[in-house]
């Protein structure tokens, strides 16, 4: 089974500024996705961007983008020119793409937890 | 288009009752998530379907829970009888059938059982 791991409860960064997330996974798998959710306090799940593994480009979206490690079995999320509407929980995800691999869906980190100071 | 709808947003229920959670994914899309989220687990997997089958419900907590799909545009997650410690958001989220693509959330239901 595949395990996610956000080791930053939380994080403060002032508007404006740059800030990375953190989080890694564990997988035998050779070819998955990796996503980033956020969730503000209404606790919607928006999808902030998608990685898939056999892809080397980083991806990007706007003022997100990531740096995907696939042998570190890393995947970081940052987010630059911090804006307050960019407070919210972060959950890194992974989804198989085999049907071999156990159940489908996302597997979540524990979530972390970002601070935007004005 | 419309994202995936689910109903009630919000429902107090007294333990014992019978809940009803209702949700109608995206059009077009064959896989269908019911995940429940508390700060002590986490986001949870409960059940998935596969063109309104169900093909893995081991993450439904008890016998308590049931979930149905008759139909490609609904499904229901059902609690009978309700105890606090199902207190939790629930969450309805869909994909398109293929392994891989984004799975994409309802807004979710907030339920608390007193």
């Amino acid at each position: 089974a595949q395990t996610v791991t956000q080791s930053q409860p939380e994080m403060s960064v002032q508007e404006a500024e740059t800030v990375t997330l953190s989080c890694t996974y564990d997988t035998s798998e050779s070819d998955y996705y990796l996503f980033w959710y956020k969730q503000p306090p209404s606790r919607q799940m928006i999808l902030v961007i998608r990685q898939e593994a056999y892809k080397q480009q980083n991806a990007t979206e706007n003022r997100f983008s990531v740096n995907f490690q696939k042998a570190a079995k890393s995947f970081s999320l940052k987010i630059s020119d911090s804006q307050l509407g960019d407070a919210a929980m972060y959950f890194c995800a992974y989804r198989s793409v085999y049907s071999g691999g156990g159940a489908d869906g996302l597997t979540f980190g524990k979530g972390t937890h970002l601070i935007i100071q004005p | 288009d419309a994202g995936v709808i689910q109903s009630p947003r919000h429902e107090v229920t007294e333990m014992g009752q019978e809940v009803t959670l209702r949700c109608k994914p995206i059009s077009g899309h064959n896989s269908l998530f019911w995940y429940r989220q508390t700060m002590m687990r986490g986001l949870e997997l409960l059940i998935y379907f596969n063109n309104n089958v169900p093909i893995d419900d081991s993450g439904m907590p008890e016998d308590r829970f049931s979930a149905k799909m008759p139909n490609a545009s609904f499904s229901t997650l059902k609690i009978q009888p309700s105890e606090p410690r199902d207190s939790a958001v629930y969450f309805c989220a869909s994909s398109p059938a293929r392994r891989g693509n984004t799975i994409y959330f309802g807004e979710g239901s907030w339920l608390t059982v007193v």
